[in-house]
Order: C-alpha cells, then structure tokens, then sequence
C-alpha cells in the first residue's frame, strides 16, 4: 500500500466551481500534513499546511482527520490558473524533514 | 526570487555518460539537502538525504554507486547520475532546509537519456 494515497484526477471543472481533493495516508504516526502544488515539470510549491482544526487561506480550505487518516483540500471559486496537480504531504515526523508525497491529483479549469 | 537554484534545467545524454546535477542555497546554509526523483505521473520519491560534511543516506533500492550524492559545503550539494541510461531518464529536484526550518525546492532538472 502506498503511503499517501490520492485520486490521480484529472478533475475538469468550469471556472467558479467549487472542488474537493481527498488523500489518505498509511502511517498513523505521521506528525505534519501539507497541500503542495506543482505546474508540469516545475518544482512543488508549498500551498497550505493542514492541521486538525482545519484551515482557510482564501480560497483554499484544508481538513485534517487523524482518526481516519484523512485529508482534504476544498478548492472555491475555481480559476483558470488553479489548473495544476495538487500533491498531498506528509511527514513522519515533526517539521519539514523527509517530506512524502502523494502522486498529485490533476484539476483542469476551463472557461 | 529563487533561494535553491538548481542546474542544468534539462540535459539530454548518450547511454554511459556521467551526469552531475548541481543545488545551491542562494541566500541560506543548508544543512540537509534532499534528492527527489518523479517519474511521469508519479509522486517524488525521496532518494537520498544529505547532510553537510558527512555521507548521504539513501532510500531503499537506491544505488549509492549510480547516484553518487556530494554535499561538501554548506551552500552546495551535487548529484552524479554514473553511467547513465533510458530507465534513469526522470525529472530529479533537490530541495535545501537549514536547520528545522522550512525547506525550499530547487527547480528541477530533466534528463533524458539516449
């Protein structure tokens, strides 16, 4: 089983609407989880980190569920230049170190 | 602007070349580098972890002798894909972090092996 998990997409959506990722992940001891997104053959770009309390920065909300080994990423308002992959994140252990990612789910959006 | 930079952005090579990819913090001592490999649609896999002055670990079923991993200073950490061939054409990035501080990503180097 992999460790992160994630649903490869692509997700096609109209600009405005509104879409949710999910990712889950196998070690129940991982410590810090992240939402990353990459353009083609470009290096990640950290989004958000996620915690259990969950998260808004804009658009963008994260949910973290450790019981259930979950996480989601909630897309609103959908732009064109949202279109990426977005790769879930996680750590085994505390802060930045060895980061492992999932394969990314791919979001188009078109006009 | 880009405080990892990394080079060459993309290499084309013959089967059995050498190839060395190089990551430098620009404004920052990284004390632990990381080399990522993505192949096409799949996730970055963590090769190897690098710390300053000392030997790199390596993930399971990396090769230490194909990919030879050199972090000689605190700014600069090469990679040395030996002998290269197609099943080692692949998108590799490193990324730096000093201390516990959050990591940052260099930009990548795509190769492609003939």
């Amino acid at each position: 089983r992999k460790e992160v998990e994630q649903d490869p997409g692509p997700f096609n959506v109209p600009e405005g609407a509104t879409v949710a990722f999910n990712c889950t992940y196998s070690n129940s001891a991982s410590q810090s989880f992240f939402w990353y997104r990459q353009d083609c053959r470009k290096e990640p770009k950290l989004l958000m980190s996620v915690y259990s309390s969950g998260n808004e920065d804009g658009r963008f909300t994260a949910q973290l569920n450790r019981a259930s080994q979950y996480i989601s990423l909630l897309i609103r308002d959908s732009k064109l230049s949202d279109s990426a992959t977005y790769l879930c994140v996680v750590t085994p252990s505390g802060g930045y170190n060895k980061l492992i990612f999932g394969a990314g789910t791919r979001l188009a959006v078109h006009p | 602007g880009a405080v990892v930079s990394q080079h060459p952005s993309r290499v084309i090579c013959k089967s059995g070349t050498s190839v060395k990819i190089e990551c430098r913090s620009l404004d920052f001592q990284a004390t632990t580098m990381f080399w990522y490999r993505q192949f096409p649609k799949q996730s970055l896999m963590l090769m190897a972890t690098s710390n300053e002055g000392s030997k790199a670990t390596y993930e399971q079923g990396v090769e230490k002798d194909k990919f030879l991993i050199n972090h000689a200073s605190l700014t600069l950490s090469t990679l040395t894909v030996t002998s290269a061939h197609p099943e080692d054409s692949s998108f590799y990035i490193c990324s730096a972090q000093q201390g516990s501080e959050k990591l940052f990503f260099g930009s990548g180097t795509q190769l492609s092996v003939l």
